[in-house]
């Protein structure tokens, strides 16, 4: 069966950077596309950015542009998200899906990272 | 306008139909999906490509996308539709835009 499995949580400081993984099993990792959301709390979801697990092309949203890294390890079957120069506004649970057919159909998530920025 | 906007709230009845709407400018010439999302939980998809269900989504459900407007319909909700719903837009060149979600609450 598919399981996105993503890393615990994380405590930051304001101005650190904070890297989640997300490992993949259950399907080949290279077929589909991993995306990135995050819900902060109490408030809805946000796209981050997807990537490609085929070729590792990335697509990100322009908000997180500059500020946000996805990267893949195809042997390990994992994405990894990267979010830098963080701030109390970046406390969210950051989630991880499977993109199933490029159209924004997220038919597989992760369950969930929660991420606080706390001074 | 990329935005998409959903009411922030529905009630319904139970037994009763619940229609969710998500409205952005051309929104019918996107691929729009829906999700749903209990308490605590991660969000699980019900619709995509406007109106697929992925096996697993009850055929209660249903999904349509025209001019304006995209919707999400429960017929016969009951106490377990209670969640948070959200839809998302998808075109080549901003990608993904969620909705701002709607809670239905089934009275």
């Amino acid at each position: 069966q598919v399981q996105l499995v993503q890393s615990g949580a994380e405590v930051k400081k304001p101005g650190a950077s904070v890297k989640v993984s997300c490992q993949a099993s259950g399907y080949t990792f290279s077929t589909f596309a991993i995306n990135w959301v995050r819900q902060a709390p109490g408030q809805g979801l946000e796209w981050m950015g997807r990537i490609s697990g085929y070729n590792g092309h990335t697509k990100y949203a322009q908000k997180f542009q500059g500020r946000v890294t996805l990267t893949t390890d195809t042997p390990t079957s994992t994405a990894y998200m990267e979010l830098w120069g963080l701030s109390s506004d970046d406390t969210a649970i950051y989630y991880c899906a499977r993109e199933l057919r490029d159209y924004g159909d997220f038919d597989y998530w992760g369950q969930g990272t929660l991420v606080t920025v706390s001074s | 306008s990329d935005d998409v906007t959903q009411p922030p709230s529905l009630s319904v009845s139970p037994g009763q139909e619940a229609i969710i709407t998500c409205s952005g400018e051309n929104l019918g010439t996107k691929f729009v999906s829906w999700y749903q999302q209990k308490p605590g939980q991660s969000p699980v998809l019900l619709i995509y490509q406007n109106d697929k269900r992925p096996s697993g989504t009850s055929e209660r459900i249903s999904g349509s996308n025209s001019g304006n407007t995209a919707s999400l319909t429960i017929s016969g909700t009951q106490a377990m539709d209670e969640a948070d719903y959200y839809c998302l837009a998808w075109d080549t060149s901003t990608h993904v835009v969620f909705g701002g979600g709607t809670r239905l609450t089934v009275l």
